[in-house]
Formats: C-alpha cells, sequence, structure tokens
C-alpha cells in the first residue's frame, strides 16, 4: 500500500524569499504523485502532478516539484513567495491503475511580510 | 464548467443525532468519491462510487456511515449516529474517466458534533 510522508508540519518564510516543501512518498512501482493546495475553508485544489516522463514538472501559480525515485521524493518549489501563498499544502499519490488518492498530513505555510 | 458542489457549507450536530451531507459532481463525471479530512490531517478516502456502484468502501464505518449514489449523479453521505470524532471536512471530489489524475475537489462540509 503506498503512503506519503511530509515531514514539515508548519513552515514559516518570507515573502519573496524561496520556498521548498518536503515530500517522501512509499510505493513499490511508479506512483502517480500530486500536489495539491487548501485555502481556508476551501476544498483541495491540484497544483501540478507527475506521471511520467520529465522527472521536472511545472504548475500553476509559478510552482514546480521535481521527481527523485532514488530518493523517493517529490518536493515542491517556488523560487519567490507571494502573501497569497499562505495555506495548508498536501503531497498525494496515486497507484497506476487505482484510482483513490492517500495523502500526507499536509504542510502549513505562513508568509511573513 | 460548474464545479463540484457539497451542501451545506457548516454543519454542527449534538452526539448521536443524524446528518446528511449531499455533492453534485461535475456533469458527465462517472467517478464519485467522500474524503474525510481530520483537522490536522490529510483526506482519507471513505467510500468511492463508479456510476452508481460501490468501487471502495474498506474505510467506511458502515456501522454508522452510509452513502448512496442514486442515478449515478448525486451523492449523500449519512452518519447516524454521530460521535465527537466525527468532527471533520468531508470532502466530494469526482473524476470523469475514475484515475487518480482527473480529480475535481468541493469545497467541502464543516462538520462539528458537540
Amino acid at each position: 500500500a503506498q503512503s506519503v510522508t511530509q515531514p514539515d508540519i508548519h513552515i514559516t518564510v518570507s515573502e519573496g524569499a524561496s520556498l521548498e516543501l518536503r515530500c517522501n512518498y512509499s510505493y513499490g512501482a511508479t506512483p502517480y504523485l500530486f500536489w495539491y493546495v487548501q485555502s481556508p475553508g476551501q476544498g483541495l485544489q491540484l497544483l501540478l502532478k507527475y506521471f511520467s516522463g520529465d522527472t521536472l514538472v511545472q504548475g500553476i501559480k509559478g510552482f514546480e516539484a521535481e521527481f527523485k525515485r532514488s530518493q523517493s521524493s517529490f518536493n515542491l518549489r517556488k523560487p519567490s513567495v507571494h502573501w497569497s501563498d499562505a495555506a495548508e499544502y498536501f503531497c498525494a499519490v496515486g497507484a497506476q491503475g487505482a484510482q483513490k488518492l492517500v495523502f500526507g498530513q499536509g504542510t502549513r505555510l505562513t508568509i511573513n511580510p | 464548467e460548474a464545479g463540484v458542489a457539497q451542501s451545506p457549507r457548516y454543519k454542527i450536530i449534538e452526539k448521536r443525532q443524524s446528518v446528511a451531507f449531499w455533492c453534485n459532481p461535475i456533469s458527465g463525471h462517472a467517478t464519485l468519491y467522500w474524503y474525510q479530512q481530520i483537522l490536522g490531517q490529510g483526506p482519507k478516502l471513505l467510500i468511492q462510487f463508479q456510476n452508481n456502484g460501490v468501487v471502495d468502501d474498506s474505510q467506511l464505518p458502515k456501522d454508522r456511515f452510509s452513502a448512496e449514489r442514486l442515478k449515478g449523479v448525486d451523492s449523500t453521505l449519512k452518519i447516524q449516529p454521530a460521535k465527537l470524532e466525527d468532527s471533520a471536512v468531508y470532502l466530494c471530489a469526482s473524476s470523469l474517466k475514475g484515475e487518480s489524475h482527473g480529480y475535481t475537489f468541493g469545497s467541502g462540509t464543516r462538520l462539528t458534533v458537540v
């Protein structure tokens, strides 16, 4: 069965600084990997996804993530954060051919002005 | 394209009462999912429908939770009787082909059991 670990529960960065959110997964085959963002009182919005091919994936809102099979990681990055990026971020893994997603516990991002 | 609609947005009930949540998926989406998100945790799948049939309900507490998807469109999730630990956000999602990369989530229903 697949699982996801997000080691950081809460991260604070200054506006304009770079950001990296960590995600480690466990799955025996090639996974489908996702990053979602959730603003307070809102549902989950897909930022980006990886299925195969280029291991550096570009998403919306200037986010990118890199799949590293050797490290079982799929870290999310942004070169310069904006105050509007403050939210909860979830990494998720899905198995090929299966349909459910398994989510990490989330990382809460706070932006200092 | 209209998104996934959920109602109500918020609900407060006393323990042992019953409650129902409603979800209207994106038109044409065959697969519908209910996830439970407890505060401080990631969402956890409760049940998955393909059209009006259940695909996966292995994590649904069937002694108190039930769900149906009549006519393969709208879905209702019910809790009876509710417990304090059922306090959570209940998220509905739908997808066109039932593949994990095609999800759209609704805004959720926040349930507080007191």
